[in-house]
């Protein structure tokens, strides 16, 4: 059971707009930034998202992260055949004093 | 650029220990701004955040693995090292190092290409 809860599967056609919610708690997504991960199969997780909203270089801007209170949400816009792959959100816990992760969204392009 | 490299048994029996060192190039694991850290994903299943270790050698770990798992850092070879103790079939995982930046808030930016433990005797 994961500390940070997300949908385990999301999907859509070439060109739509797929969002993705991570839902946590005070203690961690409340009071801390929110990290977002995409794994493609068979390989290493690649950092998609930091501080709720910022993207990496390199990284798309059809990718977009926000936070609300304790929850937060990734949004890919016009959607790609390449991002079929496995989304995670992840946080600082202050209870756990550690790192945490959602269980993964698999995103499945139509 | 950095690059990270996990390597060690791909095969530890139960009870026994796992150890694995991850190789950092490209970049000290000295900088004062970087938590080298570990996660595993068992088969099919999702990301577990193990640990961290600061180069002055103050640790973190999940509170789950805590009395079985230590990590610790050499910075004459650039590298870090996991162990885990008394694993059993549930530590079947792939283990990936990862650099973690909690200071910037930046995430864990770079990921080794990750190796797979499997417990069985």
């Amino acid at each position: 059971q994961s500390v940070l809860t997300q949908p385990p599967s999301a999907s859509g056609t070439p060109g739509q707009r797929v969002t993705i919610s991570c839902s946590g708690s005070n203690s961690n997504i409340g009071s801390n930034y929110v990290y977002w991960y995409q794994q493609l199969p068979g390989t290493a997780p690649k950092l998609l998202i930091y501080r709720n909203n910022q993207r990496p270089s390199g990284v798309p801007d059809r990718f977009s992260g926000s936070k609300s209170g304790t929850s937060a949400s990734l949004a890919i816009s016009g959607l790609r055949s390449e991002d079929e792959a496995d989304y995670y959100c992840a946080a600082w816990d202050d209870s756990l004093s550690g790192r945490v992760f959602g269980g993964g969204t698999k995103v499945t392009v139509l | 650029q950095v690059q990270l490299q996990e390597s060690g048994p791909g095969l530890v029996k139960p009870s026994e220990t796992l150890s694995l060192t991850c190789t950092v190039s490209g970049v000290s694991v000295r900088s004062g701004t970087y938590y080298w850290s570990w996660i595993r994903q068992p088969p099919g299943k999702g990301l577990e955040w193990i640990g961290y270790i600061y180069y002055r050698g103050t640790t973190s770990y999940n509170p789950s693995l805590k009395s079985r798992v230590s990590i610790s850092v050499d910075t004459s070879k650039n590298q870090f090292s996991l162990k885990l103790t008394s694993v059993t079939a549930a530590d079947t995982a792939v283990y990936y190092c990862a650099r973690d930046n909690l200071d910037t808030a930046t995430g864990f930016d770079y990921w080794g290409q990750g190796t797979l433990v499997t417990v069985s005797s």
